[in-house]
């Protein structure tokens, strides 16, 4: 069955650092692709997406998505985090079109001051 | 253009009860998705809605159900609420499907 791995549970970053995000999936072809942000009591916001084109995606709130085909991953960077930047933030993948949206489980980001 | 509206935000129910969410969403938008998100489960996928049909549904017992309207707003509705059916309910929006637009959510809490 088609899935998508989030690893890291919590991470844990200063501010400043940079930031990585995994996210796996699992299928055959190349799925549609999202990053959401999830705030404290907030809904989902989109950060990017990929469908196709060049594997570099940029986002919203300096973020950026790279695709790696032969890794099946689709991992989310941004250079200098920022207090702001604490929340649940959650893989998505959507294997055809107009198909359901399958999330991962997420991964919540703590700054340290 | 404004986001994507729930209501009611909060809920209370006791189990046993039913319950009906309602999602309206952006403007132009014809695609309703539901999600149910607990802590242990993370995000799950209810069902979806386009053009007041269900085009998507995903493994949850026939107590959840939906419906579209022709002006794309959604409900969905619970019946016979179990303790496990606390969870904040999400809905999202989208033109074709994906590219969701999420609400704020309806938190259920089932006592």
């Amino acid at each position: 069955a088609q899935s998508v791995t989030q690893p890291d549970i919590h991470i844990t970053v200063s501010e400043g650092a940079s930031l990585e995000l995994r996210c796996n999936y699992s299928y055959g072809a190349t799925p549609y692709l999202f990053w959401y942000v999830q705030s404290p009591g907030q809904g989902l916001q989109l950060l990017l997406k990929y469908f196709s084109g060049d594997t570099l995606v940029q986002g919203i709130k300096g973020f950026e998505a790279e695709f790696k085909r032969s890794q099946s991953s689709f991992n989310l960077r941004k250079p200098s985090v920022h207090w702001s930047d604490a929340a649940e933030y959650f893989c998505a993948v959507e294997m055809n079109r107009d198909d359901k949206i399958i999330f991962g489980k997420g991964t919540r980001l703590h700054i340290l001051p | 253009k404004a986001g994507v509206t729930q209501t009611p935000r909060y809920l209370i129910k006791t189990r046993g009860q039913q319950v009906t969410l309602s999602c309206s969403p952006i403007s132009g938008h014809r695609s309703v998705s539901w999600y149910q998100q607990t802590p242990g489960q993370g995000l799950q996928f209810l069902f979806e809605y386009f053009s007041e049909t269900q085009r998507n549904k995903g493994n949850f017992p026939g107590r959840f159900s939906g419906r579209q309207f022709s002006n794309s707003r959604s409900e969905m509705n619970v019946s016979t609420l179990e303790l496990g059916d606390s969870a904040l309910y999400l809905c999202a929006s989208s033109r074709t499907g994906n590219e969701q637009y999420f609400g704020p959510g309806t938190r259920l809490t089932v006592t």
